[in-house]
C-alpha cells in the first residue's frame, strides 16, 4: 500500500466552481500534513499546512480526518490561476516528509 | 525575500560522465535536501543533510550519488557516472526546522539534467 495516495486526476473544472480532492495516508502515527502546489515544470511551493481543527486561507480550506486517515483540500470560486498539481505531503513518525504523486487540476474558462 | 538558488538550470551530459549540481540554501536554514522529479512523475526524496552529515537517504541515493557542503554556503549533489535514467529535474530545498510543525521546505527552481 502506498504511504500517501492521491487521485492523479486531471480534474477539469469550470472557472468559478468549487473543487475538492483528498489524500490518504497509511501511517496512523503521522504528525503533520501539508498541501503543496506545483506549477508545470516549476518547483513545489507550500500552499498550506493542515491543522487538526481544519483551517482556511481565503478560498482554500484544508481538513484532516485522523480516524479515516485522510486530508482534503477544497477550493472555492476557482480561478484559471489555480490550475496546477496539488501535492499532499505527510510528516511521518520517522521524521520524514512523504510526498504524494499529486492531483492535477485544470480550470477551464 | 530569501530564496534557494540552483545552478546550472539545465545541464546536458553524456552517459558515464560526472555531474555536480550546486545549490545555495537560505542562509539561516539548517536542513538541506535533494529531491528529483522525472518528467511527469512524482517528486522523489533523495537525501537530507544536517550538521554536515547525511541524516536520511532513500533507496535511489546509491553509491553513485554524494552530497557535500564544502564551504558553509554551497550544497552540492554529485552523480559520479550518470545513467540515462538519471535524467530528471533535481530540486534542492532547505528548511529552518526538520520538516516538523511548520513543514515548509523552500525549493530552488531546479536543475534539469539530461543524460544522452
Amino acid at each position: 500500500r502506498k504511504e500517501v495516495e492521491q487521485d492523479p486526476g486531471p480534474f477539469n473544472v469550470p472557472e468559478g466552481a468549487t473543487v475538492a480532492f483528498n489524500c490518504t495516508y497509511s501511517n496512523s502515527a503521522s504528525q503533520s500534513f501539508f498541501w503543496y502546489r506545483q506549477d508545470c515544470r516549476k518547483e513545489p511551493k507550500l500552499l498550506m499546512s493542515v491543522y487538526s481543527s481544519g483551517n482556511e486561507d481565503g478560498r482554500f480550506t484544508a481538513q484532516l480526518n485522523r480516524a479515516s486517515q485522510y486530508i482534503s483540500l477544497l477550493i472555492r470560486d476557482s480561478k484559471l490561476s489555480d490550475s496546477a498539481t496539488y501535492l499532499c505531503v505527510v510528516f511521518d513518525s520517522n521524521y520524514q516528509l512523504i510526498w504524494g504523486a499529486g492531483t492535477k487540476l485544470i480550470i477551464k474558462p | 525575500e530569501p530564496e534557494v538558488t540552483q545552478t546550472p538550470s539545465h545541464q546536458v551530459t553524456q552517459m558515464g560522465q560526472e555531474v555536480i549540481l550546486r545549490c545555495v540554501p537560505i542562509s539561516n536554514h539548517l536542513y538541506f535536501y535533494w529531491y528529483r522529479q522525472i518528467l511527469g512523475q512524482k517528486v522523489e526524496f533523495l537525501v537530507s543533510f544536517y550538521n554536515n552529515e547525511i541524516s536520511e537517504k532513500s533507496e535511489i541515493f546509491d553509491d553513485q550519488f554524494s552530497v557535500e557542503r564544502p564551504d558553509g554556503s554551497n550544497f552540492t549533489l554529485k552523480i559520479r557516472s550518470t545513467k540515462l535514467e538519471d535524467s530528471a529535474m533535481y530540486f534542492c530545498a532547505s528548511s529552518e526546522f526538520a520538516g516538523g510543525p511548520t513543514g515548509e521546505l523552500f525549493f530552488g527552481e531546479g536543475s534539469r539534467l539530461t543524460v544522452l
